[in-house]
């Protein structure tokens, strides 16, 4: 099945700076890559995704970036501020057949931390 | 309010008891998921449904089961079987097989005493 690997699992930045969030995947049939973010006590929920037929995705502060050759994508955040400390967590999954449920396999998550 | 309904919040068990942990969605979503969420080793599948009276093994299956006999509801049952049953238990619904995202419920913590 598919293997999805996180790095790092801890990372502090100062506010206003850049964060970066790499994960890679084994099964080349992946062809779907989410982010979630959990912040403390609450439930995770997407903030961003990305499919295997576009190269890069943004949306404000946040962008990915799929490399399908290499088999990695990763989360960009500018100007990070306090209220982006939470975890993340990179997932991939394959459509098995066309309306099909899919099955995520998630990252083992970051730990980010702003500091003021 | 619409959404997933996750219950107990919290929950006490003893070695050897059989647990039910419930989940309820008024989204109208076929597709539910159990995942289990322990520190540093990320969301891990234990079960997913894609419709009424239909269920699959995930990754970490053993030691847990399912129903599905309702669309609103997915309970989950964690028995004696499970080895290392405490954790943070996250349900969730599938928006849609075009869109992908998945929707969460809060939650429930399982501690075995």
């Amino acid at each position: 099945g598919e293997n999805v690997e996180q790095h790092p699992s801890t990372l502090s930045v100062q506010e206003g700076d850049s964060a970066v969030i790499k994960c890679t995947y084994s099964d080349s049939a992946s062809n779907y890559f989410p982010w979630y973010k959990q912040e403390l006590g609450k439930r995770p929920q997407l903030i961003i995704d990305i499919r295997s037929n576009v190269g890069e995705k943004k949306d404000q502060r946040i962008a990915v970036t799929l490399n399908k050759t290499a088999k990695h994508f990763s989360l960009h955040i500018t100007e990070t501020q306090p209220e982006d400390s939470a975890v993340y967590f990179c997932a991939a999954s394959i459509e098995v057949r066309a309306g099909s449920a899919r099955q995520l396999t998630f990252g083992s998550g970051t730990q980010l931390t702003v500091l003021p | 309010d619409g959404g997933i309904t996750q219950s107990p919040k919290y929950l006490f068990r003893k070695e050897g008891q059989n647990v039910t942990l419930s989940c309820e969605q008024n989204l109208n979503h076929d597709a539910m998921y159990w995942y289990r969420q322990d520190p540093g080793q990320g969301l891990r599948l234990i079960y997913y449904s894609q419709i009424v009276n239909d269920f699959q093994k995930g990754d970490i299956a053993e030691g847990y089961s399912v129903s599905r006999e309702k669309k609103e509801s997915f309970p989950l049952t964690v028995t004696s079987a499970q080895k290392n049953p405490t954790a943070f238990y996250l349900c969730a619904t599938l928006g849609g097989v075009r869109t992908g995202e998945l929707f969460f419920g809060e939650g429930s913590r399982l501690t075995v005493l």
